[in-house]
């Protein structure tokens, strides 16, 4: 079965520093994986998703993340935090061997907070 | 692009009374789902469905039933409402197996309280 772990629940940093976000994930099969944002008091938006190809995928706003089979990690990154990326970040696996209907294993999210 | 409505974005009921949560996409998507997202739990998954009147469990279907009479509306309906039900509800859509079927699509949510 799939899972997903996002360590730090929450994480802090400075604008115009680093951000990284870090997910780990378990699957017995290739993972389809994503990173969502949710800003306060809205859904869900897509960041960015890996199914085959190239392990480095760019996504919105300037974030990005590199699927690493190795490390089963699939970390979100951005160069330089601004004050706008503040929210809460979910990391998810997709179950998609289950015929056409693809359900996502959601970790339990990383609130990230920039501080000016 | 695709949208995802919810009907309302706050809702206040009372312990005992039935909860009708109303989702509508616009994107003729074949499969849709209801979360609950609680604080440290993530999403969790109560219900999805993969076509008109089909439906299946997902991890916690306890204490809710879903409704798809139209390929455009899934609706969560909570019978008998109860305090430990109120959470934020989340609806999405994805494609079915002619598309990308793995991203999903979410709505706005639904902030329930149940007094």
């Amino acid at each position: 079965a799939q899972s997903v772990t996002q360590l730090g629940s929450h994480v802090s940093v400075s604008e115009g520093a680093l951000v990284l976000l870090r997910c780990n994930y378990s699957s017995s099969v290739p993972p389809y994986l994503f990173w969502y944002v949710q800003y306060p008091n809205q859904g869900l938006q897509l960041l960015l998703k890996y199914t085959t190809g190239a392990t480095l995928v760019k996504g919105i706003n300037g974030f990005e993340a590199e699927f690493k089979k190795s490390e089963t990690s699939f970390h979100l990154t951005k160069p330089s935090a601004h004050m706008s990326d503040a929210a809460e970040y979910f990391c998810a696996v997709s179950d998609h061997y289950g015929g056409a209907t693809n359900k996502l294993i959601f970790g339990t999210g990383t609130l990230l907070a920039v501080q000016p | 692009d695709v949208k995802v409505t919810q009907s309302s974005r706050y809702l206040v009921k009372r312990t005992g009374e039935k909860v009708f949560l109303e989702c509508v996409q616009d994107m003729d998507h074949e499969n849709m789902f209801w979360y609950r997202q609680d604080p440290g739990l993530g999403l969790r998954l109560i219900y999805f469905s993969y076509d008109v009147k089909m439906k299946e469990k997902g991890d916690i279907p306890e204490g809710y039933s879903v409704s798809r009479e139209k390929k455009e509306r899934f609706s969560l309906i909570l019978e008998s409402a109860s305090t430990n039900q109120t959470s934020m509800y989340l609806c999405a859509s994805s494609l079915g197996a002619a598309g990308d079927r793995e991203t999903q699509y979410f709505g706005p949510g639904t902030r329930l309280l149940v007094l």
